[in-house]
């Protein structure tokens, strides 16, 4: 069937390093995608989003990659901080069976960042 | 506040009772949703409201669960005679507007209700 999923369950890096975090989707129909960032006991915050229409889209210390062929999704983080680590997910936008939109949730990454 | 607003943070209940957890959103946010968060999963969709639409109701697992989103802005998600696998965080969102092709907005959550059954 059609989902969202990770590569990697869990990441390690080191401090200074930069992170690359990897999704994949199998809806060709899906044009919109997000990244968000959950820490523990939070809800997910909004990190970055990229349109079907773009490759590559630049925020503040990171970058998505959207690879239409393959179907796959990246976010990259520059100079990787303590900050940083929290369980990242990739969401899709794509048709509901009651014809509308919403969101699709993968399972997340856990990224850990060793000091 | 600026953020979406949930309440309340944390609700322990007996197995059988009913709950009902609030959201309020982003002023000027015409969408809304409710998602379910397992530990250590992902986020199930539950329930989405778009201005004054009917809602798509194509997440709710049962018919025990039900949501209302009133004056276009507040919402409550009930869930009735509670069981144990309800047990979860139920995160509210919602963005200026949604749909369409390139006509999204990213979706601002709230920081959940953890809800735990007896």
């Amino acid at each position: 069937g059609e989902s969202v999923g990770l590569h990697l369950p869990t990441l390690s890096v080191q401090e200074g390093d930069n992170s690359i975090i990897n999704c994949a989707y199998s809806n060709s129909a899906s044009d919109y995608f997000i990244w968000y960032k959950q820490e523990s006991g939070k809800g997910p915050q909004f990190i970055i989003d990229i349109r079907s229409n773009m490759d590559k889209r630049q925020g503040q210390r990171v970058t998505v990659l959207l690879n239409k062929t393959v179907k796959h999704l990246s976010l990259q983080i520059a100079a990787t901080q303590p900050g940083d680590s929290a369980v990242y997910f990739c969401a899709e936008n794509r048709r509901s069976g009651a014809g509308s939109y919403q969101l699709t949730f993968g399972k997340g990454t856990k990224l850990s960042v060793i000091p | 506040g600026a953020g979406v607003s949930q309440s309340p943070s944390n609700k322990v209940t007996e197995k059988g009772k009913d709950v009902e957890l609030r959201c309020d959103p982003i002023s000027g946010h015409t969408a809304l949703y409710w998602y379910r968060q397992s530990l250590g999963q992902g986020l199930e969709f539950l329930i989405y409201f778009q201005g004054n639409s009917a809602p798509d109701k194509s997440g709710l697992p049962s018919d025990r669960f039900s949501a209302e989103r009133t004056g276009g802005s507040v919402s409550t998600l009930t869930i009735q005679r509670t069981q144990q696998e309800d047990s979860a965080v139920y995160l509210c969102a919602s963005s200026q507007r949604t749909g369409g092709r390139f006509g999204n907005q990213p979706q601002h959550f709230g920081d959940g209700t953890r809800l735990s059954i007896l």
